[in-house]
């Protein structure tokens, strides 16, 4: 399995605080991805990053920021949680090269309330 | 914009039979397909990929997947079901982004329930 750890694994919050979840990843891998996962949508892309302190919006990134600051490191911050965020969120993984398949770690699980 | 349909929510199938899972996608040029398991409470296990080369591709755990330019398809096949294979299977189409990467657009799922 690839190296990838999230952390927090589970987590409360109540609505209007802020949530920092952590992506570690030992692989040295270029590109870092961060997803939702919500019954009946499957899996939806929130922000990726290219390299180092480069990142890019996915398809639904409002209300959500991320940081790079090393390479083994992505973070994901919601500013000031709802609860329309509660969800399952994923961190991936891909080289930089071939097809770009992507490694997903375990997941977090955020309820907000 | 990229697309993909997975018709079938949930499939059941008794233990040692054939398995096909569906997947039809939408995108412009040459796609790159895969297959991921989701167990419940893990994380995605990707089964398959394919970008070009021969349409039949092989996987992990015993599957395979046929890709269809004309039929717009990746279906996910396995001769013979053993009850571990019960889980979650997504289909997804991914393009290349800005900057490199490869940007996901996954189906809603199809939820495998395997009868003993």
């Amino acid at each position: 399995d690839a190296g990838i750890t999230q952390s927090p694994r589970h987590k409360v919050t109540e609505t209007g605080t802020p949530v920092t979840l952590r992506c570690h990843q030992t692989e040295n891998h270029r590109y870092m991805y961060w997803y939702r996962q919500d019954p009946g949508h499957g899996l939806r892309l929130i922000h990726y990053s290219y390299g180092v302190k480069d990142t890019d919006k996915g398809e639904v990134s409002d209300g959500y920021s991320v940081s790079r600051s090393k390479t083994e490191d992505f973070l994901l911050t919601l500013e000031s949680a709802t609860s329309s965020q509660t969800s399952v969120y994923f961190c991936a993984i891909s080289e930089a090269s071939g097809t770009y398949e992507q490694y997903f770690g375990p997941g977090t699980r955020l309820t907000v309330t | 914009a990229q697309s993909v349909t997975q018709p079938d929510i949930h499939i059941t199938v008794s233990e040692g039979a054939s398995l096909e899972l569906r997947c039809n996608y939408s995108y412009g040029a040459t796609p790159y397909l895969f297959w991921y398991v989701q167990s419940p409470g893990q994380g995605l296990q990707l089964l398959l990929k394919y970008f070009s080369g021969d349409t039949l591709v092989q996987g992990i755990k015993g599957f395979e997947a046929e890709f269809k330019r004309s039929q717009s398809s990746f279906n996910l096949r396995k001769p013979s079901v053993h009850w571990s294979d019960a889980a979650e299977y997504f289909c997804a189409v991914g393009a290349i982004l800005t900057g490199g990467g490869n940007k996901l657009t996954f189906g809603t799922g199809t939820q495998l329930k395997v009868e003993l």
